[in-house]
């Protein structure tokens, strides 16, 4: 099966725990996504990679790492989390140029912080 | 920044009614494309139209580029379409970042 994976589905943490986020993408995209879905649905890119080599890196706290090993996996690590880092995260991947957008997404990483 | 902006943020329609979405967005955009998010779920890629008209199924997607707005119209609407819609855009075509819409949450009752 050809699409974008995330794990975990869930998490529940409490403030100031560490957190890692997988994503692996079996589509053989050159370029992955870390996109967060608050409460309200609204949706905003974190970070781009392209090849392993970072992209776009939004204004996002420090705490906030991306990780790439290879060009089909992108993890994400959240370092000391607060409260209103409670959202969906969501993982996606695509061709990059090419012009016909192939715009995959994961299923999402729900985190809720206590 | 670039700002999209959708509308309605909401409609609710009969089952077999058609739906019109509207997308406005501040900058010209090299890359528009709609997407559908249900309830819980991922987004899904609906339709990929940077200028003119595309057609899938009951989807119908008109973007006129130098106006800066795209349309989504949902015709003869069912209830598994409730859900909600987003449009993005991109100024450039170099595929690292997407700016989404606020969202139109469509609930179609039977």
């Amino acid at each position: 099966e050809t699409a974008v994976f995330q794990t975990p589905n869930y998490h529940v943490t409490q403030v100031g725990n560490e957190v890692s986020f997988n994503c692996k993408q079996t589509l053989g995209h050159d370029t992955m996504y870390w996109y967060k879905q608050d409460s309200k649905k609204l949706l905003k890119i974190m970070f781009s990679y392209n090849n392993k080599q970072l992209i776009v890196n939004e204004t996002v706290p420090r705490r906030f790492s991306p990780q790439s090993s290879d060009k089909a996996h992108l993890n994400l690590r959240i370092k000391s989390v607060e409260p209103e880092d409670s959202a969906v995260y969501l993982c996606a991947s695509s061709s990059g140029q090419n012009a016909n957008s192939d715009y995959t997404f994961g299923s999402g990483t729900r985190l809720l912080v206590i | 920044g670039q700002q999209v902006q959708q509308s309605p943020a909401s409609l609710v329609l009969q089952e077999g009614e058609n739906a019109e979405l509207q997308c406005n967005f501040s900058s010209t955009a090299t890359r528009l494309q709609w997407f559908y998010q249900r309830p819980g779920g991922s987004l899904v890629s609906l339709l990929y139209n940077p200028s003119g008209t595309k057609h899938t199924g009951r989807l119908t997607s008109t973007t006129v580029t130098k106006e800066r707005r795209s349309s989504l119209h949902i015709s003869s609407s069912q209830t598994t379409d409730s859900g909600t819609y987003f449009c993005a855009m991109e100024p450039g075509n170099m595929g690292y970042k997407l700016t989404f819409g606020t969202g139109t949450s469509l609930l179609v009752d039977p």
